[in-house]
């Protein structure tokens, strides 16, 4: 498996502009996760989705950010209008999760390299 | 709450042993895990150890939990300079989630 895919690697936008940001997860995966990774802040979960559908969008800094995921196999993160502080590394994790409430597994997330996003 | 917390830093010289400490706040975590971050790259899983155990060991690495205290531990044992990374500790929290540390920033030094 090529495991989690994101593209594009590096992003440098000017301030105002539309970016989207996407990822593909492991195959048979069914959940996705998107973090945003700063210095400042370290490593923070924005959103994450379960057979599709979004569970915890808690960790979305506000409403110029926006996340979907259409299918099982592909999902978007997008900032419109970008700002300078949205300068950041986006990850996307994608993991096997329990379909059965209460079900125990080890849930291990995998990563995929990262988007470098810089808005100027 | 849910929260992880780490030291930021470690040096230690090549060959001797790293160990890397992180406190966890949520009893009921039902795995605890240990990913590695090295430079423009993502978080790899380095292991993980399911709660019910103490100790869990693979090549040269050793992680201690110690459950009453909440505490982890990573234990690297004959350091490379190969390890220098960012070590962070995660425990799983609801929904599936994991609830990540700052992350430590291991230094090795020739």
């Amino acid at each position: 498996d090529a495991g989690v895919i994101q593209s594009p690697r590096h992003e440098v936008t000017e301030m105002g502009q539309e970016v989207t940001l996407r990822c593909k997860p492991i195959s048979g995966h069914n959940s996705l996760f998107w973090y945003r990774q700063t210095m400042m802040r370290g490593l923070e979960l924005l959103i994450y989705f379960n057979n599709n559908v979004p569970i915890d969008d808690s960790g979305m800094p506000e409403d110029r950010f926006s996340a979907k995921m259409p299918n099982a196999s592909f999902s978007t993160l997008k900032i419109q209008p970008s700002e300078p502080r949205d300068s950041a590394v986006y990850f996307c994790a994608s993991s096997l999760s329990p379909g059965l409430a209460g079900a125990v597994t080890k849930n291990i997330q995998y990563f995929g390299a990262g988007t470098r996003l810089s808005v100027l | 709450g849910e929260d992880v917390e780490q030291s930021l830093f470690l040096s230690v010289r090549e060959g001797d042993s790293s160990v890397i400490n992180c406190t966890y706040t949520d009893s009921s975590s039902t795995y605890l895990y240990w990913y590695k971050q090295e430079p423009g790259a993502g978080l790899q899983l380095l292991t993980y150890i399911f709660s019910n155990m103490d100790m869990k060991q693979d090549q040269r690495l050793t992680v201690l939990l110690n459950k009453k205290d909440k505490h982890l531990s990573l234990r690297i044992a004959d350091t490379q300079t190969g390890d220098s990374a960012i070590y962070f500790c995660a425990e799983r929290g609801q929904g599936g989630k994991l609830i990540f540390g700052q992350g430590t920033e291991l230094s090795v030094k020739p």
